[in-house]
């Protein structure tokens, strides 16, 4: 049963506007939920996190938003840049759960149309 | 960049064959993980290691085993390849903290 569900396989958005990428849980076990993004022929690369007790989290052009309630998470990209171009993964953290494991969604394919 | 190194980059192999990939870093970090990509699978975990010969399985880890005889070094090891252990593998660290940060990966192809 898949814990983590980025039900977006693919999204595509014009450069300047905003991206948002979403991310769907069921565990409510799970206490820290993280972004990674990967380009291809590279590894997954960390780009911004969020523990439970918190509802928002900012870096930069990067916002992710955290409905504990609906056990949904997002990622906010402002302005979307052609170099955002890249597959995104969300991941989360079981508070239950030994060495910092993660489980990680599909993933999304995010394409910046310059 | 976190300093990982996975080797080999790319193999071919053939079915039955007993292969090897290396993980190694430069971080002195606990945590060492192993992970397989696949098209409409994300990231799985095959093993972990959280400290010299402590290890563990994840959620893939039939037909493959670990060793962590150093620090530094994470070995995953497929006994006997088949088909469908053709994938992307990376492997990530973690200086025990949540974040993991990986590694650039390794191609097999398994004929």
């Amino acid at each position: 049963d898949q814990q983590v569900k980025q039900n977006s396989p693919s999204l595509s958005v014009q450069e300047g506007r905003i991206s948002i990428l979403n991310c769907d849980y069921t565990n409510s076990m799970f206490d820290y939920f993280l972004w990674y993004k990967k380009y291809p022929a590279e590894g997954p690369t960390f780009l911004i996190s969020i523990s439970s007790i918190k509802d928002k989290n900012e870096d930069g052009r990067f916002t992710v938003f955290l409905n504990k309630s609906a056990k949904h998470l997002s990622l906010h990209i402002v302005p979307s840049q052609p170099g955002d171009s890249a597959v995104y993964f969300c991941a989360a953290r079981d508070s239950g759960a030994g060495s910092y494991q993660l489980t990680f969604g599909k993933g999304t394919k995010l394409s910046v149309i310059p | 960049d976190a300093g990982i190194t996975q080797s080999p980059r790319h193999k071919v192999t053939e079915t039955g064959t007993p292969v090897t990939l290396r993980c190694h870093q430069t971080e002195n970090h606990r945590y060492m993980y192993w992970y397989r990509q696949d098209p409409g699978h994300g990231l799985r975990l095959i093993h972990y290691s959280y400290g010299v010969k402590d290890t563990d399985k994840g959620e893939v880890s039939d037909g493959y085993s670990v060793s962590r005889s150093k620090t530094e070094d994470f070995l995953l090891t497929l006994e006997s390849a088949t088909s469908s252990q053709t994938s992307v593998y990376f492997c990530a660290i973690s200086p025990q903290s949540y974040e993991q940060y990986f590694g650039p990966g390794t191609r097999l192809t398994v004929t």
